[in-house]
C-alpha cells in the first residue's frame, strides 16, 4: 500500500531562518511526487512535480528535491507570507492517477 | 492552469438531508476528482469522474452515499446524501493537467448539524 509521511507536523521559524520539510514515501513504483501549499479555508495550490531521483525544482524561496525514498522542500530565508500548510502527495505507477497525500506540515513564519 | 470554481462555498445542513456540490472548469478536461478533507486532516480521494463513464469510487466510499455526475468535459457534481455530522468536511474537486499534476478548486465547507 502506498504511504506518505511528512515531518515535522508543525514548524515555527523566524523570518529569514531557512529550514527543510521532509516527505518520505513508500510505493512500488513512483510515477510522480507533488508538493502543494494550502492556506486556511482554501484548496491546495500546486507548487512542484518531481519524477525521478536527483531531480530538483525551484520557485522563489522554495526548492524541492527528490531521492528514491524521500523528498525535501527547502525554504530559504522565509517570509511571513510563506506561512501555510505544505502537502506532499504521490502517484504510483499502478494507481490510475490518484493522489495519495501526506498529513502535511503546518509552517508558521514569525516576523 | 485551469480555473476551477465550486458552488456552494459553504453550507450548513440538517442531519438526514442531501447537498449537491457543483464543480465548474474553464477548459475541457478528461479526468476530474473529488476529495474530502476532514477537520485538521489531509485529503482523501472519494472518486474519479470521467466524462461518459460511471465514477470510480475508492474503498470506503459508495455511490449511494456520494453519487457523482459528469455530464460534460467542464462540469461535475458530487451529492452528499442522507448526511450525518460525520460528513462535516471540506469537499474539493480537482482536475488533471499536463504530466499528472492536479489543480484544485477552492473547496466547499460543509457543516452538518
Amino acid at each position: 500500500e502506498d504511504q506518505v509521511t511528512q515531518s515535522p507536523e508543525a514548524l515555527r521559524l523566524q523570518e529569514g531562518e531557512s529550514s527543510s520539510l521532509n516527505c518520505s514515501y513508500t510505493v512500488s513504483g513512483l510515477r510522480g511526487l507533488f508538493w502543494y501549499r494550502q492556506d486556511p479555508g482554501k484548496g491546495p495550490e500546486f507548487l512542484f512535480t518531481l519524477y525521478s531521483a536527483g531531480e530538483e525544482k525551484e520557485k522563489e524561496r522554495l526548492k524541492a528535491t527528490l531521492t528514491k525514498k524521500e523528498s525535501f522542500l527547502h525554504i530559504t530565508a522565509p517570509k511571513p507570507e510563506d506561512s501555510a500548510t505544505y502537502l506532499c502527495a504521490i502517484i504510483s505507477s499502478g494507481s490510475a492517477r490518484q493522489l495519495t497525500f501526506g498529513s502535511g506540515t503546518q509552517l508558521t513564519v514569525l516576523p | 492552469s485551469a480555473v476551477i470554481s465550486q458552488k456552494p462555498s459553504r453550507d450548513i445542513c440538517q442531519r438526514g438531508t442531501s447537498l449537491t456540490i457543483q464543480c465548474q472548469v474553464d477548459s475541457q478536461v478528461t479526468m476530474m476528482f473529488w476529495y474530502r478533507q476532514q477537520p485538521g486532516q489531509s485529503l482523501t480521494l472519494i472518486a474519479t469522474a470521467n466524462q461518459g463513464s460511471e465514477a470510480t469510487y475508492e474503498s470506503g466510499f459508495v455511490i449511494d452515499k456520494f453519487p457523482i455526475s459528469r455530464p460534460n468535459l467542464t462540469f461535475s457534481t458530487l451529492t452528499v446524501s442522507n448526511m450525518s455530522p460525520e460528513d462535516s468536511s471540506i469537499y474539493l474537486c480537482s482536475v488533471e493537467e499536463g504530466s499528472g499534476e492536479q489543480y484544485f478548486g477552492p473547496g466547499t465547507r460543509l457543516t452538518v448539524t
